[in-house]
C-alpha cells in the first residue's frame, strides 16, 4: 500500500564516489521529501522539494523532481562511510490528509 | 522537549496480550503521525492527528489497533490481543504544520510478539 517505489533497493559504493537513488510515486503531490534512517534508529529529514521546484541542493545532497514523470532522484556526492544508511522518499499528496507516504527505501553501503 | 520521545524502546508481548505505546511529540507541534515499519521495509502510515482530532485512521490494519491524543499533545497507540504479525517497529512523528514541512521522528518502539 506504500505509494513510492525506490531503486535500486541496495547500493554499494566506495568512499568518495557518488550515490544516486531514484523514487517514483503515483499521485499528485504537494512536496517530496528524503529521509535517512540508520540501522535501528528513527528517520532523519534530509531535504524537501516542492512540486513547483525542479532541483534543490543542500551540502553534498542534490535532489531533482520531475512531476511529469512522477519521479525524483537523490544524489549524494563524495560519499563517506558515515553515509551508510537506508534512504527513503516521502510524498505529501495534494488531496486528502497531509500524511507522509514513504517509499520502499534504498539501502546504501559506503565502503571505506 | 528536544525531540520526539517514544516509550518503551522495546516491548516483548505474549500473543493475546494488550500493549500501549507512548509518543511525546515536540511541544507545540500540531500534527502527529503513527507509522508501522516491518523489517527491511519503508514506514507504513497508520493514523494522523491534528491536535486532538484523529483526521485519518485509514492505515490502522484492524479494529485491534486504537490511537488517541486526548489533549493534543501526548499520544498512545494501543494494540489489543496482539498477534505475531504485529511485530514491527512503531514510529511516531510530529510536525508543526500540515505536511508542508518536515516530520520529526522518534526512535521508535520495537514490538516483538512471541
Amino acid at each position: 500500500s506504500q505509494q513510492g517505489e525506490e531503486d535500486p533497493q541496495a547500493l554499494s559504493i566506495q568512499e568518495g564516489e557518488n550515490a544516486t537513488m531514484n523514487c517514483s510515486y503515483k499521485t499528485s503531490i504537494n512536496n517530496l521529501q528524503w529521509y535517512r534512517q540508520n540501522s535501528g534508529r528513527g528517520l532523519v529529514h534530509l531535504i524537501l522539494i516542492r512540486s513547483n521546484e525542479r532541483e534543490k541542493h543542500s551540502g553534498r545532497l542534490r535532489v531533482t523532481l520531475d512531476t511529469s514523470k512522477k519521479s525524483s532522484s537523490l544524489l549524494i556526492t563524495a560519499s563517506r562511510a558515515a553515509d551508510t544508511a537506508s534512504y527513503f522518499c516521502a510524498t505529501v499528496s495534494t488531496s486528502g490528509t497531509y500524511k507522509y507516504i514513504f517509499g520502499t527505501g534504498t539501502r546504501l553501503k559506503v565502503l571505506a | 522537549g528536544a525531540g520526539v520521545s517514544q516509550s518503551p524502546r522495546y516491548k516483548v508481548a505474549k500473543r493475546g496480550q494488550d500493549v500501549a505505546l507512548r509518543c511525546d511529540p515536540i511541544s507545540g507541534h500540531v500534527s502527529l503521525f503513527w507509522y508501522q515499519q516491518a523489517l527491511g521495509q519503508g514506514p507504513e502510515f497508520l493514523t494522523y492527528f491534528q491536535n486532538e482530532a484523529q483526521l485519518d485512521k485509514s492505515g490502522l490494519p484492524s479494529d485491534r489497533f486504537f490511537a488517541e491524543r486526548p489533549e493534543g499533545s501526548v499520544s498512545t497507540l494501543k494494540i489489543q490481543r496482539t498477534q505475531q504479525e504485529d511485530s514491527a517497529v512503531y514510529l511516531c512523528a510530529s510536525s508543526p504544520l500540515q505536511g508542508s514541512t518536515e516530520a520529526f521522528f522518534g526512535q521508535g518502539t520495537r514490538l516483538t510478539v512471541v
